[in-house]
C-alpha cells in the first residue's frame, strides 16, 4: 500500500546509545517530518524538511539530528539517548511544506532505560 | 508561536451518543483539518476545511470550520466501539504561503463503552 514506512515499530535503547529511525514515502511528496508524541502533549515536531537537500528544526529538536537522504527517505537520529527522548515517533510526509493533510506512518515507539 | 486549544482532552461515552469536541486559536487560520489516530498507528486525516463558515461531513462526521477563523468544531453523530481513538484538530495559518505548517491541537481523546 503507498503511504509511509517506518522502521523499527519497536526499539528499547540504554542511556547512551545512538540509534537511527528510518522513513520512507513512495507518494513523490516533497515535504517530510518528524513528530514525536508524549501522553498529554499533541504532536511536537522536531524536525522537518521543506524539500530534498534542506533541512530545518521545528519545536523541540535538540538531541535530534536528521537526513534527507534522497527525495523518499527521512531519517532521524538520536546520538546519545537520554530517558527523557522515551516517546512514540512519527514521520510524515506532504506534497508541499505544510500544503493540505499531511500522511503519517504507524510510528515507532521508543524507550530509553 | 501560534497554539490551538482542543477540548475536552477526554470523553468516556455510551454508544449510540453524539459527540462534541472543538479547537479554538487566538490566532487566525485558514485551512482546518481533524484526524483520527487510532490505538498504536499514526493519524489519518478525517475532514479539511478552507473556507470559513463552511460545513463538511464525511459518514457520521460533520465539521465545521468558524466563521471568525479562530475556531473548528467536529461532531460524531450515534458514537460506535471503533469510533475510540484519539482526535486532533490542526491548522494551517495561510493557504498561499507554504512556508506556514500545520499546528496541531494537544488531542481529545474518545472512549466508548459499548
Amino acid at each position: 500500500n503507498a503511504g509511509v514506512t517506518q522502521t523499527p515499530k519497536f526499539q528499547v535503547l540504554k542511556t547512551g546509545q545512538s540509534m537511527t529511525l528510518q522513513c520512507a514515502q513512495d507518494m513523490n511528496h516533497n515535504s517530510m517530518y518528524w513528530y514525536r508524541q508524549d501522553p498529554g502533549m499533541g504532536l511536537r515536531l522536531i524536525y522537518y524538511s521543506a524539500s530534498e537537500g534542506t533541512t530545518d528544526k521545528g519545536e523541540v529538536p535538540n538531541g535530534y539530528n536528521v537526513s534527507r537522504l534522497n527525495k523518499r527517505e527521512f531519517s532521524l537520529r538520536l546520538e546519545s539517548a537520554a530517558p527523557s527522548q522515551t516517546s512514540v515517533y512519527f514521520c510524515a510526509s506532504s506534497e508541499v511544506l505544510g500544503g493540505g493533510g499531511y500522511t503519517f506512518g504507524s510510528g515507532t515507539r521508543l524507550t530509553v532505560v | 508561536g501560534q497554539q490551538l486549544n482542543q477540548s475536552p482532552q477526554s470523553m468516556f461515552i455510551q454508544e449510540g451518543e453524539d459527540v462534541s469536541m472543538n479547537c479554538t486559536s487566538s490566532s487566525i487560520f485558514n485551512t482546518w483539518l481533524w484526524y483520527k489516530q487510532d490505538p498504536g498507528e499514526g493519524p489519518v486525516l478525517l475532514i479539511a476545511l478552507y473556507k470559513a463558515g463552511e460545513l463538511t461531513s464525511n459518514g457520521r462526521l460533520t465539521a465545521q470550520f468558524g466563521i471568525t477563523r479562530k475556531d473548528s468544531f467536529l461532531n460524531i453523530s450515534a458514537s460506535i466501539p471503533s469510533d475510540v481513538g484519539i482526535y486532533f484538530c490542526a491548522g494551517q495559518p495561510n493557504l498561499n504561503n507554504a512556508g506556514n505548517m500545520l499546528t496541531f491541537g494537544g488531542g481529545t481523546r474518545l472512549m466508548v463503552k459499548p
